[in-house]
């Protein structure tokens, strides 16, 4: 198992640019969520999916869209991106009641 | 909403124990966590411990947890040059809106 698959390991976008965060995990997860980490903040889920075509909104999702056509990927999309987007960002996957594994992060950079 | 706190920096010598603290409000809480993230790394989960538990050990680490204070600690005994790190606490619900992170505990080694 590769467990969960992010890409890009590093993005530069600049303001108003838009592009696709990729996820995805080959241990039939139903749960997938994306998280963001910023400095003195910890982490703060963005949204998330409890399976196929199922999302829903986090902590921070504005300026965030989702979508979950198949139970394997959880892409995020920045359809406009902000400097105050620029974070690193994890994408997660558990079962339901079990421990939560983590993709190895995104780190963007908004400029 | 659900709160999770632990101090920003904890500063031991090598070979003493390290006792990271945590404290959280949801009294609901089915399964407590600690991730470990190594610079420029992913979380890791190191160890978690199921509510209906007062205590986890595997090797080094010892896991407490108080649940009528909602107090959650993780000793590591013994710490080492590799156990520096941002050690972060985190619980959930069990349910599907995710789990409610600390804002990670920096681990500075001594020599």
């Amino acid at each position: 198992n590769a467990g969960v698959t992010q890409t890009p390991k590093f993005q530069v976008l600049k303001t108003g640019q838009s592009m696709t965060l990729q996820c995805a995990q080959d241990m039939n997860h139903e749960y997938m969520s994306w998280y963001r980490q910023d400095p003195g903040m910890g982490l703060r889920l963005i949204h998330y999916s409890v399976g196929a075509g199922i999302t829903d909104q986090g902590e921070v999702p504005n300026g965030y869209n989702v979508s979950r056509s198949t139970t394997e990927d959880f892409p995020l999309r920045l359809l406009s991106a902000a400097p105050s987007q620029t974070s690193v960002y994890f994408c997660a996957s558990r079962r339901t009641n079990e421990k939560l594994f983590f993709g190895s992060g995104t780190q963007l950079s908004v400029l | 909403g659900e709160d999770v706190e632990q101090s920003l920096f904890l500063s031991v010598r090598e070979g003493d124990s390290s006792v990271i603290n945590c404290t959280y409000t949801d009294s609901s809480s089915t399964y407590l966590y600690w991730y470990k993230q190594e610079p420029g790394a992913g979380l890791q989960l190191l160890t978690y411990i199921f509510s209906n538990m007062d205590m986890k050990q595997d090797q080094r680490l010892t896991v407490l947890l108080n649940k009528k204070d909602k107090h959650l600690s993780l000793r590591i005994a013994d710490t080492q040059t590799g156990d520096s790190a941002i050690y972060f606490c985190a619980e959930s619900g069990g349910g599907a809106d995710g789990l409610t992170f600390g804002k990670g505990t920096h681990l500075i080694i001594q020599p």
